[in-house]
């Protein structure tokens, strides 16, 4: 089945300098890339999603890159605060064996140092 | 406009009780989906219904869980018998259509279930 490998586990970084989380998939068939944040007690919140048919979407500070040809995709924040402190998974969807349901990575848990 | 719901948001069960887990979707949608988050992990799907009908449920334990979605009314996930290893987040997300991978899924605050 599908499978997500995210980097690195944990990140910490200057507040103000950027963070980038990497993933890969597994299952060439996946069409549909969420990152999630989750804050401590919270659910998971989309902050941005990225589609198959698109390399590369930008929402203010946040951006996601998506390589089909190598199977990876990642999340970069770019002049990070500290409220940009949480868990983020990255997810697949919509392979062979995920369809509707969604396969997440491990998770990176980033700590923005003031 | 309300997002997922789910109640209760702590539960504690003893060994060998029922845990009743749930959840109401985002107004307007009428597929929810169940994951199962484990201390320090990722989420990990478990089960995914419609209203009356359950489409996938290859994440879920054969025994002892079970999952609905009535025709009127929250979903619900049913743990009978609960175990010590049953301890976790378990979330529920609700998208507005369904059998499109590329729906984007809602998730609710979660319940946190201990059991002692």
């Amino acid at each position: 089945g599908e499978n997500v490998e995210q980097h690195p586990s944990t990140l910490s970084v200057q507040e103000g300098d950027s963070a980038v989380i990497k993933c890969t998939y597994s299952d060439s068939a996946s069409n549909y890339f969420p990152w999630y944040k989750q804050e401590l007690g919270k659910g998971p919140q989309l902050i941005i999603d990225i589609r198959s048919n698109v390399g590369e979407k930008k929402d203010q500070r946040i951006a996601v890159t998506l390589n089909k040809t190598a199977k990876h995709f990642s999340l970069h924040i770019t002049e990070t605060q500290p409220e940009d402190s949480a868990v983020y998974f990255c997810a697949a969807s919509g392979g062979y064996s995920s369809a509707s349901k969604i396969i997440f990575g491990s998770g990176t848990r980033l700590s923005i140092r003031p | 406009n309300a997002g997922v719901m789910q109640n209760p948001r702590h539960l504690v069960r003893r060994r060998g009780q029922e845990a009743r887990l749930r959840c109401s979707p985002m107004k307007g949608h009428s597929h929810v989906y169940w994951y199962r988050q484990l201390p320090e992990e990722g989420l990990k799907f478990m089960v995914y219904l419609q209203k009356e009908n359950i489409i996938d449920e290859s994440g879920m334990p054969k025994e002892r869980f079970s999952a609905e979605f009535p025709k009127e009314g929250p979903s619900i996930l049913r743990i009978q018998q609960v175990v010590r290893g049953d301890s976790a987040a378990y979330f529920c997300a609700s998208s507005p259509r369904g059998g499109r991978s590329t729906d984007t899924q809602y998730f609710g605050p979660g319940t946190r279930l201990t059991v002692l």
